[in-house]
């Protein structure tokens, strides 16, 4: 167990709508990522926040946003979805900003557009 | 940016048998070089890490891994694969100066046949 906390599990929903995914960081981790993976494109890193504050961003459609609260958890909001969203969605987390800390993931979220 | 290659798909090997999953790496500071393992339904769990140092990294189940400056090149090995060792492995790569996101590889199917 990562002691990272997705949820949910499981999402299906149709073309147009808006979804949020939710994401609990490793006790004590600051920073959080959201990547996507699909089969296509392999997992593609969309969205970094540090402490709240955003810190990187990736391959991040101006559909979806993120963000970190106070509590340190986050949130993914991805909307007008595409049948092209489907994928499963990654959250992970690290203790800071320190290059050499590895990234702990959660399960993941699947999400399913129809 | 920072970015990382695993030429190969699929690698099959026989239980018993080395394996190598090879990782090329491309940044333009120092590399901060990681691979993880991810099972089916599962998020990414880390095995090892190279930052500095030996350039012979040993990490979780028995694995290990080269790095090779000269040839860009961070190859995951194990002595005697596992039929359990079977998985999707990613390489993934941190360039020092920008410690903001983590970029991974398409990932290698690994299947270990008894």
């Amino acid at each position: 167990d990562s002691g990272v906390t997705q949820t949910p599990k499981h999402l299906i929903t149709a073309t147009g709508q808006r979804v949020t995914l939710r994401c609990s960081p490793r006790s004590g981790d600051l920073s959080v990522y959201w990547y996507q993976q699909s089969l296509d494109q392999g997992l593609q890193f969309l969205i970094q926040y540090y402490n709240g504050e955003e810190r990187a961003k990736g391959n991040i459609l101006e559909r979806f946003s993120a963000q970190q609260f106070p509590d340190l958890h986050s949130e993914l909001n991805l909307s007008s979805l595409e049948l092209g969203d489907s994928a499963l969605y990654f959250c992970a987390s690290s203790p800071g900003t320190g290059h050499n800390s590895p990234l702990h993931f959660g399960n993941g979220t699947r999400l399913t557009v129809t | 940016a920072q970015s990382v290659a695993q030429p190969e798909d699929q690698v099959n090997v026989a239980e018993g048998n080395p394996l190598t999953v090879k990782c090329t790496y491309s940044v333009s500071g120092n590399p901060y070089l990681f691979w993880y393992v991810q099972y089916p339904n599962r998020g990414l769990q880390f095995l090892l890490k190279y930052i500095t140092g030996d350039n012979l990294v040993k990490g979780s189940y028995g694995f290990e891994a080269e790095f090779n400056k000269s040839q860009t090149s961070f190859h995951l090995k194990k002595p005697s694969a596992l039929v359990s060792d079977s998985a999707l492995y990613f390489c993934a790569v941190r360039e020092g100066r920008n410690n903001n996101d983590m970029r991974f590889g398409a990932g290698t199917r690994l299947t270990v046949k008894p």
